[in-house]
C-alpha cells in the first residue's frame, strides 16, 4: 500500500489551455474524492465516486470541469479552457467504509497555476 | 447540510505551552467529526476522529479532542506543544451515515515559537 498518488505535483499552464490530473487511490478503497484548496481556505468538495459511478458533484464543478473513474480504479480530473481563478491545489482522497473506518486518505495534491 | 466553523485562523503559542484549537459544527443529523493536519507542501493527514462511544478521542502524538453535542463543538487540545506541531489544522464533519462527503472548516494555522 503506497497511499494515494497524484500526478503531476505541479502544473503551470497558460489561460485557455486544458489540463488533466490523475489520482491513484489506495487499491482496496472503493470511494474516491476530489477537493480544491485555495490559499487560506479549507478543502472544498468537488466530486466523488463510488467504484466507477460518479455520485455527487458540487456546484463548484462548472461545465469546464469533468472527472472520470474508468473501471473504478484511478481517476482523472480535466479542466478545459483554464482561467486564473482555477489556480489552486487539487486534492484527491480515497476511503473505504469497511470496518467502520470513515477517514479519508489524501494524496499530496496537484498545485495548478494558471498564468 | 453540514458546516464547520474554526474560530481562530492563526494561533501562535510558545513551545511546551498548552494549546486549544476551536471547532464548532452545524448539522441537523448525527455526525462524525475529524481533525486533519497539513504540513507545508503536503496533503492532509488524519489526526483523530470521533465516530461514536467515548466523547474523548486521542491521537498518537499527544493531541486529544472532545465531542460536545450540547455545544456542537469538537475542540482540539494538546497540553504541551513542540516545534514540530507547527502546521495547518482542519476540522471536518460528515453525516453519521457516511454517505456525504467531508465538509471542512477554513483551518487554523498553529505556529509554535521556540
Amino acid at each position: 500500500d503506497t497511499g494515494v498518488s497524484q500526478d503531476p505535483r505541479h502544473k503551470i499552464t497558460k489561460r485557455g489551455q486544458n489540463v488533466t490530473f490523475r489520482c491513484d487511490p489506495i487499491s482496496e478503497h472503493n470511494r474516491l474524492y476530489w477537493y480544491r484548496q485555495t490559499l487560506g481556505q479549507g478543502p472544498e468538495f468537488l466530486t466523488y465516486f463510488q467504484n466507477e459511478a460518479q455520485l455527487e458533484k458540487s456546484r463548484l464543478l462548472s461545465d469546464r470541469f469533468s472527472a472520470e473513474r474508468p473501471k473504478g480504479s484511478f481517476s482523472t480530473l480535466e479542466i478545459q479552457r483554464t482561467e486564473q481563478g482555477d489556480s489552486a491545489m487539487y486534492l484527491c482522497a480515497s476511503s473505504s467504509r469497511q470496518g467502520g473506518n470513515y477517514g479519508y486518505t489524501f494524496g499530496s495534491g496537484t498545485r495548478l497555476t494558471v498564468v | 447540510a453540514q458546516s464547520v466553523t474554526q474560530l481562530d485562523s492563526q494561533v501562535p503559542v510558545f513551545e511546551e505551552a498548552p494549546v486549544e484549537l476551536r471547532c464548532n459544527y452545524s448539522s441537523s443529523v448525527s455526525v462524525y467529526l475529524f481533525w486533519y493536519v497539513q504540513y507545508p507542501n503536503q496533503g492532509l493527514q488524519l489526526l483523530l476522529k470521533y465516530l461514536s462511544g467515548s466523547t474523548l478521542v486521542e491521537s498518537i502524538n499527544g493531541f486529544e479532542a472532545e465531542f460536545n453535542k450540547s455545544q456542537t463543538s469538537f475542540h482540539l487540545r494538546k497540553p504541551s506543544v513542540h516545534i514540530s506541531d507547527t502546521a495547518e489544522y482542519f476540522c471536518a464533519v460528515n453525516t453519521a451515515s457516511g454517505n456525504t462527503p467531508l465538509v471542512f472548516g477554513k483551518g487554523t494555522r498553529l505556529s509554535v515559537i521556540a
